[in-house]
């Protein structure tokens, strides 16, 4: 089983900064990874998909890097919005596995 | 745009079985790999299952930790798909959410769509 180790956990900041969370697999998953945003009472978002493609109608201030085992999830300029949970996700080998989250506030 | 709803109890027994139901609108079911994926309080997302409508009775795969325990089912004239999960226990209280994804079993989880989640709690 593929282990995803994300972090950190909780990140506060404040409009307009940027911010890198980080998922580190436990081996080689190619580009295999997707990254999702969910808020309360809300389906989550698919905003990343095979490591650095954004989905169609997500805004380019998000963006994806990383291949194999280290991948980052960039959000620039961040907005009010933007507060949120995010997650990764690895969709190379099942059991599928998803890291722990990051819970972003917005101050 | 596909919405997924997850529907329920939102309470069950200890020992008991809980079963799940996931209906889709928007888009049809034909094709896709549907998966069942939860998330217990104050802990990381876990990856339950996913079935295919290939073959008479759909082409399942589950995650090993809880393969002995799980079954799920799909009913495309009724864009519905199913989970039951037996022998329920406190460790199985969690947010439930259904998801699409891809075509093929490389995509199988390649989530694009997810419903916003059911809230089952096992007590007695």
């Amino acid at each position: 089983e593929t282990t995803l180790t994300q972090s950190p956990a909780f990140l506060s900041v404040t409009p307009g900064d940027n911010v890198d969370i980080s998922c580190k697999a436990s081996h080689d998953i190619d580009n295999d990874l997707n990254w999702y945003q969910q808020k309360p009472g809300e389906a989550a978002l698919f905003i990343i998909e095979e490591g650095s493609t954004l989905v169609p109608g997500i805004p380019p201030r998000f963006s994806g890097s990383g291949y194999g085992t280290d991948f980052t999830l960039t959000i620039k300029n961040i907005q009010s919005e933007d507060a949120a949970y995010y997650f990764c996700l690895q969709h190379d080998t099942p059991p599928y596995t998803f890291g722990q989250g990051t819970k972003l506030e917005i101050k | 745009q596909v919405h997924l709803q997850e529907s329920g109890p939102g309470l069950v027994k200890p020992s008991e079985t809980l079963s799940l139901t996931c209906t889709v609108s928007g888009g049809s079911m034909s094709d896709y790999f549907w998966s069942w994926i939860r998330q217990p309080p104050g802990k990381g997302l876990e990856w339950i299952g996913y079935i295919h409508n290939s073959g008479t009775t759909g082409t399942t795969k589950y995650n090993p930790s809880l393969e002995s325990r799980v079954a799920m089912s799909m009913d495309t004239s009724k864009n519905q798909f199913s989970l039951k999960l037996y022998s329920m226990t406190a460790a199985d209280t969690a947010m439930y959410y259904c998801a699409r994804g891809g075509k093929s079993s490389s995509w199988s989880a390649n989530f694009d769509a997810w419903g916003q989640g059911t809230l089952v709690t096992v007590s007695s």
